[in-house]
């Protein structure tokens, strides 16, 4: 399966700043995906970014909140902008999906808003 | 539509006792079921898989039986140990479709007493 590196690992930002994810797999993949897991919850998906297209946002997502871009078959951002506590969450990026494989996650970026 | 539900936590168990987290599925055809565990400042690791009714996903000491008849995936493992505190996800990905997206139950938190 992928392997997947997703940076920073964690973060303290103030609120109204933006923070970038990044997200790198170690191979093409056509589909990625972002997740946010609020304190205590299980994943929220935010949107699929697909290579060379408009990401897809899922109910209650904006693209104004959430920029995403995909650059390649193996790269893709998050932006969290604008920020307020409320936004404090982990963020996961993930791939899969083909066959029966699954999905592979990275290890999550941990946002602390103050 | 699908879903998931599965056991609410926390759990807390001794060291070495039986392990159950109760998971049922409602899904329509044939989904493959997954069990993602998270440690403790980590992302999600997959445990194990099944994909056909009647598979037994196995990894690392724990089990889970693909249960059509009762649609079910049940979390087993015969001794816990205190590594294996994290919070577990039961989830199934749909199949038949590149458009269907993998749908995690609330998690379930498990922490095992030395």
């Amino acid at each position: 399966s992928a392997v997947i590196s997703q940076k920073p690992s964690r973060d303290i930002c103030q609120r109204g700043t933006s923070l970038t994810i990044q997200c790198q797999v170690d191979s093409q993949v056509t589909m990625m995906f972002w997740y946010r897991q609020q304190p205590g919850q299980s994943l929220t998906l935010i949107a699929t970014a697909n290579q060379g297209s408009e990401a897809t946002y899922e109910s209650g997502f904006v693209i104004d909140k959430f920029p995403i871009s995909r650059p390649n078959l193996t790269f893709s951002t998050l932006t969290v902008s604008n920020m307020s506590p409320e936004d404090s969450s982990i963020y996961l990026c993930s791939v899969g999906g083909q066959g029966n494989y699954g999905y592979t996650f990275g290890s999550g970026t941990r946002l602390t808003v103050v | 539509g699908d879903s998931v539900t599965q056991m609410e936590g926390p759990v807390t168990l001794s060291e070495e006792a039986f392990l159950t987290i109760n998971c049922t599925y409602t899904a329509t055809g044939y989904p493959s079921l997954f069990w993602y565990v998270q440690y403790p400042g980590e992302g999600l690791q997959l445990l194990l898989k099944a994909t056909k009714a009647d598979d037994k996903g196995s990894n690392k000491g724990f089990e889970a039986t693909y249960r059509k008849e009762t649609t079910s995936f049940h979390l087993e493992k015969g001794s816990v140990q205190v590594s294996d505190s994290a919070v577990y996800f039961c989830a199934l990905w749909p199949l038949g479709s590149s458009a269907s997206k993998i749908i995690f139950g609330s998690g379930t938190r498990l922490s095992i007493r030395p």
